[in-house]
């Protein structure tokens, strides 16, 4: 049972405008949702992070939208840029107690010039 | 300060050999988690070591794989007799222990490239 849903799996955006990847989750009893970005040969670092009491959280040009009554978060990303192309990774976990994180499958992002 | 680091980046064994993958995880973070990366796969939980509590083994694939953590530190995951399908990159976590209701962040090293042959 996948219960956190990644799209797209790939992303080709022109430098300078928005990327979106979207997600989906199951439980209803997550109440974390961290995006996370990956280069290659590297490992995943927390990129933005939102609770659902919130529907919005902007750092920068990163833009978390979070839909509770859909089970839906999404990740923007404004004015890309090449150095924004790596892969990202939403996932979904609890805040009481440290649990591990349930990740989506990932989306390869590619920002061309 | 240092952050989560592992070894050795890359391992190549041939199948049923048996593999020990070690993670050091940042100085002072209690929780630790073993997660594994595979292609096109999104990353997989393993196992998890919080302080002396026992570990969450409820992500392991089967019994070939193991985990353990000495004195609330260094971790090595081992598995036994490999198989191909043993072949991804595993990365290790890290995290300070929060109390209840209050937000956490899994500092992830680079990982162990490990391919059966």
């Amino acid at each position: 049972q996948q219960q956190v849903k990644q799209s797209p799996q790939s992303l080709i955006v022109q430098k300078g405008g928005i990327s979106i990847i979207n997600c989906a989750y199951e439980n209803t009893a997550f109440d974390y949702f961290p995006w996370y970005q990956q280069f290659p040969g590297k490992g995943p670092a927390l990129l933005i992070a939102i609770r659902p009491d919130v529907s919005e959280k902007k750092e920068g040009r990163f833009t978390i939208s979070f839909n509770k009554s859909a089970k839906q978060f999404s990740l923007h990303i404004m004015d890309s840029q090449p150095g924004d192309s790596a892969t990202y990774f939403c996932a979904a976990s609890f805040v009481s107690g440290n649990t591990p994180l349930v990740f989506g499958k990932g989306t390869r992002l590619s920002v061309i010039a | 300060g240092a952050g989560v680091s592992q070894s050795p980046s890359n391992k190549v064994t041939e199948k049923g050999k048996d593999v020990e993958l070690r993670c050091d995880p940042i100085s002072g973070h209690t929780a630790l988690y073993w997660y594994r990366q595979s292609l096109g796969q999104g990353l997989e939980f393993l196992i998890y070591f919080q302080g002396n509590s026992a570990p969450d083994k409820s992500g392991l694939p089967s019994d070939r794989f193991s985990a353990e953590r000495t004195g609330g530190s260094v971790s090595t995951l081992t598995i036994q007799r490999t198989q191909q399908e043993d072949s991804a990159v595993y990365l290790c976590a890290s995290s300070l222990h929060h109390g209840r209701a209050s937000p956490y962040e899994q500092y992830f090293g680079p990982g162990t490239r490990l391919t059966v042959t």
